[in-house]
């Protein structure tokens, strides 16, 4: 059965960092494409980020780019995502996703790691 | 990188069918065969319903479908149930390795 296990998140002040992992397991990691996505309380379904199974192809929702970064090492079947300048409305539920192989959806998520960013 | 726009509710009584649009641009949706919708009951991580506008993955129920029109996709749950009290979200591949999703539907079963 796939795996996917969040990890990283907490509480952090505006402006600071936090780091995000996802470990992965049940699957051939480096096969895929990984993505990042997350949920504020209460609200809709907000896709962050996502690379490919070589980080050759990296994409990024416009109100992070140059704020996060994500990375992924397939000998640790890891997914990153580097947070960096956070802010109040980036406080949401991170879900770890598989892409679908050769197909584009999020066919297997993780349950999610919360981040809170408050002063 | 905008939203796809989908109604906030809709409503069906057992048995029913009932239908959720999405509504995108030329730069998604239109430009794209890869809608997928995404099922989610309170507290839950998302579950995939429907990829590549109609594929329907193994154990989903075929009550559920999908279609395309254009730049906006549908899924419909012919005969709706119980169970299938939720919110749903529908989500497009964008280009340039970005995706957008919609801002989510909440089925009510009456």
């Amino acid at each position: 059965e796939v795996q996917l296990m969040e990890s990283g998140g907490g509480l952090v002040q505006p402006g600071g960092s936090l780091r995000l992992s996802c470990a992965a397991s049940a699957f051939t990691f480096d096969d895929y494409t990984m993505h990042w996505v997350r949920q504020a309380p209460g609200r809709g379904l907000e896709w962050v980020s996502g690379i490919n199974w070589d980080s050759d192809n990296i994409g990024y929702t416009d109100s992070v780019k140059g704020r996060f970064t994500v990375s992924r090492d397939n000998a640790k079947n890891s997914l990153y995502l580097q947070m960096n300048s956070l802010r109040v409305e980036d406080s949401a539920l991170y879900y770890c996703a598989k892409g679908g192989g050769d197909t584009t959806e999020f066919d297997e998520w993780g349950q999610g790691t919360l981040v809170t960013v408050s002063s | 990188q905008s939203a796809l726009t989908q109604p906030r509710s809709v409503s069906g009584s057992p048995g029913q069918s009932v239908t959720i649009s999405c509504n995108g641009t030329r730069r998604d949706i239109g430009d794209y065969n890869y809608v997928s919708w995404y099922q989610q009951h309170p507290g839950k991580a998302p579950k995939v319903m429907i990829y590549d506008v109609n594929k329907r993955p193994s154990g989903v129920p075929d009550r559920f479908s999908g279609s395309k029109s254009g730049n906006t996709a549908s899924l419909t749950i012919s005969g709706v149930q119980a169970e299938d009290e939720a919110d749903y979200y529908c989500c497009s591949y964008a280009g340039i390795y970005t995706w957008v999703f919609g801002g989510g539907t909440k089925l009510t079963v009456l």
